[in-house]
């Protein structure tokens, strides 16, 4: 069955430090994954994918993702976080030859000034 | 292009009323998706058209539940009786690929309450 974890339900960071957003991820064949944001009251707002090609992808905002296929895992990265980037996050996978895109449980980020 | 476009953004109603949403999605994408969004279940797919025609409705929860796409600019979420465990915010969402190797842009959603 295909699915999409998200293991932490909030991550906390220091506004200015690095952040990273955990996904991973169990389909059959290569998957196209990606990353949305949510900010309140919004609808969910692309990011960044991975379809083929380089395993590290760059997006909206400086954020950017690396595709692993031996863990299965596609994470989200920014490498100084900012107030503003506080929002729920939701990792999404799509199997080849479907037409679903299956979604994570987000992550609320919070960066603290 | 002003993306995809949900109206109403907020529904209050009471239980038992017939509630219709509706989306108009990006001119020119062939995939239309509602999801329903709620604190302990996530992101639910409802239903899944292309080119107007309905490919999967196994997500919707009930024979309450209806959902039309008559054109390519237009489509609607009925929910008649509407009942409270219904209340969610619903989303719309449109690609203009049939598979998902291409994100899928999303509306601003309705908060339906229902009372």
């Amino acid at each position: 069955a295909q699915s999409v974890a998200q293991p932490e339900d909030q991550v906390n960071v220091a506004e200015g430090n690095p952040l990273t957003v955990k996904c991973t991820y169990s389909v059959s064949g290569n998957p196209y994954l990606f990353w949305y944001v949510q900010y309140p009251n919004r609808g969910l707002q692309f990011l960044l994918k991975y379809i083929t090609g380089d395993n590290l992808v760059k997006g909206s905002y400086g954020f950017e993702a690396e595709f692993n296929k031996s863990q299965t895992s596609f994470h989200l990265k920014k490498p100084s976080a900012l107030v503003s980037d506080s929002a729920l996050y939701f990792c999404a996978v799509g199997a080849r030859g479907t037409y679903k895109y299956i979604f994570g449980t987000g992550t609320r980020l919070k960066v603290l000034a | 292009d002003a993306g995809v476009i949900q109206s109403p953004r907020h529904e209050v109603t009471e239980m038992g009323q017939e509630v219709t949403l509706r989306c108009k999605p990006i001119s020119g994408h062939n995939s239309l998706f509602w999801y329903r969004q709620t604190m302990m279940r996530g992101l639910e797919l409802l239903i899944y058209f292309n080119n107007n025609v309905p490919i999967d409705d196994s997500g919707m929860p009930e024979d309450r539940f209806s959902a039309k796409m008559p054109n390519a600019s237009f489509s609607t979420l009925k929910i008649q009786p509407s009942e409270p465990r219904d209340s969610a915010v619903y989303f719309c969402a449109s690609s203009f690929s049939r598979q998902p190797n291409t994100e899928a842009f999303f509306g601003q959603g309705t908060r339906l309450t229902v009372v």
